[in-house]
């Protein structure tokens, strides 16, 4: 079964960082795109980085950029996001999500979600 | 950016109606365009992809179609398991923008 978990969200203070996790298993991790998705409860879908099979081409969202850090770890099936001098706007959902190819961007598979909360 | 105007906001409908759900894209995206379901408290699932490709596993009364900046997602006969909000989302251009929704719920 193609899957892929989250890990790593949590309460942070503003300002601070924080780094989330996403361990993918029941395909070839190193064929397809990555990106991370994040949802503030109850709103709608945002994307926030993504990443090509061999790390060729990132992306950013604006609202994010240069304060997240998008990678991958092909050898251990693992994507990651760097996440910081995070702001209270933060505070969502991220999803993991496997591009339908390898550089698609149609977000084919999602994980289940891991929550950041920002608050002080 | 390429935005994505979604209507209507909430769309009530029984079971067995045809509902319709429209995508409009701020310029040309060509057929680059994706639909998710998403139900509350669950991840979303893509639907439909290049307007009109059907994911795999997905049941044949969703549909897509396109009109070159307005596209529309059609659930031919509503059934209880279809009551959830849908997106739609554009892979043309960056910033690979979502519109804000549309909450299918019963009337």
């Amino acid at each position: 079964e193609v899957q892929v978990v989250e890990s790593g969200g949590g309460l942070v203070q503003p300002g601070r960082s924080l780094r989330l996790s996403c361990a993918a298993s029941g395909f070839t991790f190193g064929d397809y795109a990555m990106h991370w998705v994040r949802q503030v409860p109850g709103r709608g879908l945002e994307w926030v980085a993504g990443i090509t099979w061999n790390s060729g081409t990132i992306g950013y969202a604006d609202s994010v950029k240069g304060r997240f850090t998008i990678s991958r770890d092909n050898a251990k099936d693992s994507l990651y996001l760097q996440m910081n001098s995070l702001r209270p706007e933060d505070m969502a959902f991220y999803f993991c999500v496997k591009d339908i190819g390898a550089h698609d961007y149609v977000f084919h598979v999602w994980g289940q979600g891991t929550l950041v909360t920002v608050s002080s | 950016d390429t935005q994505m105007t979604q209507s209507p906001s909430t769309l009530s409908a029984s079971v067995g109606d045809r509902v319709t759900i429209t995508c409009r894209a701020s310029q040309s995206i060509s057929s680059w365009l994706a639909w998710y379901q998403q139900k509350p408290g669950k991840a979303p699932k893509l639907l439909i992809y290049q307007a009109s490709i059907l994911e795999d596993g997905v049941p044949s009364r969703f549909s897509g179609s396109e009109s070159a900046t307005e596209f529309t997602l059609t659930i031919s006969s509503l059934q209880p398991d279809d009551f959830a909000t849908y997106y739609c989302q554009q892979y043309h251009s960056p910033q690979w923008t979502f519109g804000q929704g549309t909450k299918v719920d019963i009337k």
